[in-house]
């Protein structure tokens, strides 16, 4: 089955910096690369998602990259604000079942 | 106002004994998941139903039961064979039309005493 490695696990940024986080895959066969964020009290929303005949995609201040290739993708806040400190999760599938990473705590210092 | 709701928020029970939890969706959503979520992990794959009246065990499903009799329903009971019930419990759906999206509920915080 996949495998979705998750790194770092916690990330402290100054606002208005930028965030990065990586996600790793085992499976060569997984086609769909979501991004979830959870804020304290609350479900999984999702915030971004990418699929595997593209590289890259943008949406505001978020991004997501992709390498089929290495089997990671990464997730770019840029410009932080407070209101980006949550939890987020990257998952990863090739069907109907979601493999997700372990979680990357954002704390956005004001 | 269409989504994914779950009752209670939260949730206390004693040991030994089953509770159930509530997920519903109006989102005409064939697909629905229970996930379960510890500190520190990722979300693990408790059942899923792919369609009514059907449904197959995830990664962690030992201590766990599920029921698909309507489409819009798919609750969970965490029997007493559950070695570790306390967590927080995700769950979510998905649609024909929506590839491989999953939208979650809010989540249910069960802890037993």
């Amino acid at each position: 089955g996949e495998n979705v490695e998750q790194h770092p696990s916690t990330l402290s940024v100054q606002e208005g910096d930028s965030a990065v986080i990586k996600c790793t895959y085992s499976d060569s066969a997984s086609n769909y690369f979501p991004w979830y964020k959870q804020e304290l009290g609350k479900g999984s929303q999702l915030i971004i998602d990418i699929r595997s005949n593209v590289g890259e995609k943008k949406d505001q201040r978020i991004a997501v990259t992709l390498n089929k290739t290495a089997k990671h993708f990464s997730l770019h806040i840029t410009e932080t604000q407070p209101e980006d400190s949550a939890v987020y999760f990257c998952a990863a599938t090739s069907d109907y079942k979601l493999s997700f990473g372990a979680g990357t705590t954002v704390t956005v210092r004001a | 106002d269409g989504g994914i709701t779950q009752s209670p928020k939260y949730l206390f029970r004693k040991e030994g004994q089953n509770v159930t939890l509530s997920c519903e969706q109006n989102l005409n959503h064939d697909a629905m998941y229970w996930y379960r979520q510890d500190p520190g992990q990722g979300l693990r794959l408790i059942y899923y139903s792919q369609i009514v009246n059907d449904f197959q065990k995830g990664d962690i499903a030992e201590g766990y039961s599920v029921s698909r009799e309507k489409k819009e329903s798919f609750p969970l009971t965490v029997t007493s064979a559950q070695k570790n019930p306390t967590a927080f419990y995700l769950c979510a759906s998905r649609g024909q039309s929506t590839y491989n999206e999953q939208f979650f509920g809010p989540g249910t915080r069960l802890t037993v005493l």
